[in-house]
């Protein structure tokens, strides 16, 4: 099966860029999709198709991806930012796969 | 604006059955595929189950294949899961999420999230 990996944990200063890294085997030949999670709330997408953002989804949330990595990238980070992320992709043979998630800690 | 609520959970024994509703308001329910996504305790985010939007083409995770049930009713707005023979592996906190087209045959995602409602099995 295809698998995801995701740093658990990264911490970040407000103010700051917070980059989340996703690798994946030729994961660049994949479109990947980002979502959001608070504590105790529901996910949210915050990218899809490795870089578009949703409306409502504030500029500082940028993706990109290329061969084994794909990378969320929180610019200004504010308190507000801190969550867990996941990364997802679609595999033709394991279908829907989400990573291991990262929980953005703001300093 | 999209709204899905789910409803059903609760604590369950071992072996058990229990099912799942996702009432759906703000789009043309019909003309989208829906999904089922769980999350269990100090774990990551786990497809379930998805269904396309004419309710005919359904598909599984391996984990519930055989066991969980995915349906829908587009004439009340309503998913469902039905959740036969429940392990304690299956306790977990369980969204309706809705798909960005009718059908996806690749690059697909979820485009929008429901609160979510905890199931566990315990005895």
């Amino acid at each position: 099966s295809y698998v995801l990996t995701q740093p658990p944990s990264v911490s970040v200063a407000p103010g700051k860029t917070a980059s989340i890294t996703c690798e994946g085997k030729n994961i660049g030949s994949k479109s990947v999709h980002w979502y959001q999670q608070k504590p105790g709330q529901a996910p949210v997408l915050v990218t899809y198709y490795d870089s578009v953002r949703p409306s409502g989804i504030p500029e500082r949330f940028s993706g990109s991806n290329s061969e084994n990595t794909a990378t969320l990238t929180i610019s200004r980070v504010e308190a507000g930012d801190e969550a867990d992320y996941y990364c997802q992709v679609w595999d033709s043979r394991s279908d829907y796969v989400f990573g291991t998630g990262t929980y953005v800690t703001v300093l | 604006q999209v709204q899905l609520v789910e409803s059903g959970g609760g604590v369950v024994q071992p072996g058990r059955s229990l099912r799942l509703s996702c009432a759906a308001s703000g789009f043309d329910f019909n003309t989208y595929g829906m999904h089922w996504v769980r999350r269990a305790p100090g774990k990551g985010l786990e497809w379930v189950a998805a269904i396309w939007y004419d309710g005919i083409n359904k598909y599984y995770s391996e984990s519930v294949k055989g066991r969980f049930t995915i349906s829908r009713d587009n004439s009340n707005n309503t998913l469902y899961l039905q959740m036969n023979s429940l392990r304690a592996e299956d306790t977990a906190v369980y969204y309706c999420a809705r798909d960005p087209q009718s059908y996806c045959a690749s690059d697909c995602y979820f485009h929008s999230w429901g609160q979510g409602i905890l199931v566990t099995v315990s005895s």
